[in-house]
């Protein structure tokens, strides 16, 4: 099946701060992938979508100022928070819909980035 | 838009039982995905079933089969015959069929606990 990786998988950063999470496609080409931030005990939610070669689409109530996403290859995405703080630690998460093959319907996960602000 | 609405925050089931899951959604479209997938401790999601809007026959992977009523817009999960390892937090998803850029609308979950 395909395979989505992040990078890292657990991060402790200073307040103030700035931290790069990496997602991968391993073994397909993905235009989009999306971006989600789960809190303890509750729902994924969407924060963004990513597309290659252009700019991000936010949520409402995200701000595309701090969350900075690169799009830039068909099998990498970027999510970097900027100027981290303590209520921006949460459990992020990437996810990618395959361009094209017998998967293209299916949303394939990364297993997640744990985000520390101190 | 459209929304997806798990009642149940936690069901328990014994191993060898079954368990039903339920799930309503919202909408005015007529073509879309259903989804359910599964979160174990590790976090890492778990495609368990999909149902396409358009197909009346149910959905069946194994022990897992949905029961989906689209006049009603419920699309409850039935695991059969639970193990150990079905434990774990379980979400109702939502997603147009409109190609790979349309987004996933998740419930809030359910957490499944099973009991020997």
């Amino acid at each position: 099946g395909a395979v989505v990786s992040q990078h890292p998988s657990w991060v402790i950063c200073k307040s103030g701060t700035s931290v790069k999470i990496e997602c991968r496609s391993l073994d397909f080409q993905a235009t989009t992938m999306f971006w989600y931030r789960q809190f303890p005990k509750q729902s994924l939610m969407l924060m963004a979508t990513s597309n290659e070669g252009s700019k991000a689409t936010y949520e409402q109530g995200v701000e595309k100022d701090k969350f900075l996403i690169n799009h830039a290859s068909l099998t990498l995405s970027t999510l970097t928070v900027t100027s981290a703080h303590p209520e921006d630690s949460s459990f992020y998460i990437c996810s990618a819909p395959p361009t094209s093959g017998s998967s293209y319907n299916e949303q394939f996960f990364g297993p997640g980035t744990r985000l520390t602000v101190l | 838009a459209q929304t997806v609405t798990q009642s149940q925050p936690e069901m328990s089931v014994q191993e060898a039982e079954t368990v039903t899951l339920s799930c309503t959604y919202d909408t005015s479209e007529s073509d879309y995905y259903l989804f359910w997938y599964k979160q174990p401790p590790s976090r890492q999601m778990i495609l368990v079933i999909r149902q396409e809007a358009y197909k009346q026959q149910n959905a069946t992977e194994n022990r897992f089969s949905v029961n989906f009523q689209k006049a009603a817009k419920s699309f409850s999960l039935k695991i059969s015959d639970s193990q150990l390892g079905d434990a774990a937090m379980y979400f109702c998803a939502y997603r147009l069929y409109t190609g790979t850029a349309s987004k996933l609308t998740f419930g809030t979950g359910t957490r499944l606990q099973v009991t020997l």
